[in-house]
């Protein structure tokens, strides 16, 4: 079971929004930043949003992230077929002196 | 171009031993901490253990405490894994990943991955 915990799923069709979220604590997104990777099938993951809601240079404004208290959440808007994939939030752990991902969420394009 | 580059996975029996490397080259590798994250078949990322430029301090996921020793070689701009004492449930595909500048965690790079499979 994962420290950081996300909806196993989501789905959306082309052009929705859909949100992602991402229950963390006082000792990791409570006292810390949040960041998301992208991971598509076979390759290594990508780093999406960092410090709650930077982008790094050449991710698209479509991808926008919040935190608020011990919560962090990531939005995609405009959803493209090409958006399917695995989304993992992380944010590090004082309590645990280590990083933490949640468990994954697995994001389905209608 | 910024690359990171794994190699040493590979089939090992449980209880063996296993040393990963990473290749780093396309930046000033002794100014950033690096991290090893891993991904069973299947299942999400976990990270490993992380350790600062110059080596002096690293951390450790608990569940390979005791086991696993990062260390790093800046003349060589290489990090490294040790894997001892290697269990059933330490295959996966390891990633060695560097943080963007001016943060620790958020990592921008990543290896391709090695695969360990700890198996009899």
């Amino acid at each position: 079971q994962s420290v950081l915990t996300q909806p196993p799923s989501a789905s959306g069709t082309p052009g929705q929004r859909v949100t992602i979220s991402c229950s963390g604590s006082s000792s990791n997104i409570g006292s810390n930043t949040a960041n998301w990777y992208q991971q598509l099938p076979g390759t290594a993951p990508k780093l999406l949003i960092y410090r709650n809601n930077e982008r790094p240079s050449g991710v698209p404004d479509r991808f926008s992230g919040s935190k608020s208290g011990t919560s962090a959440s990531l939005a995609i808007s405009r959803l493209q077929s090409e958006d399917e994939a695995d989304y993992y939030c992380a944010a590090w752990d004082d309590s645990l002196n280590g990083l933490v991902f949640g468990g994954g969420t697995k994001l389905t394009v209608l | 171009e910024v690359q990171l580059v794994e190699s040493g996975g590979g089939l090992v029996q449980p209880g063996g031993s296993l040393r990963l490397s990473c290749a780093a080259s396309g930046f000033t590798f002794s100014s950033y901490w690096m991290a090893w994250v891993r991904q069973a078949p299947g299942k999400g990322l976990v990270w490993v253990s992380r350790i600062n430029g110059d080596g002096s301090s690293t951390s450790y996921a608990d569940f390979v405490k005791g086991r696993f020793t990062i260390s790093r070689d800046n003349a060589k701009n290489t990090l490294y894994l040790q894997m001892n004492s290697l269990r059933a449930e330490d295959t996966a595909v390891y990633y060695c990943a560097k943080p963007m500048t001016g943060t620790r965690n958020a990592f921008d790079v990543w290896g391709q991955g090695t695969m360990v499979t700890v198996s009899s």
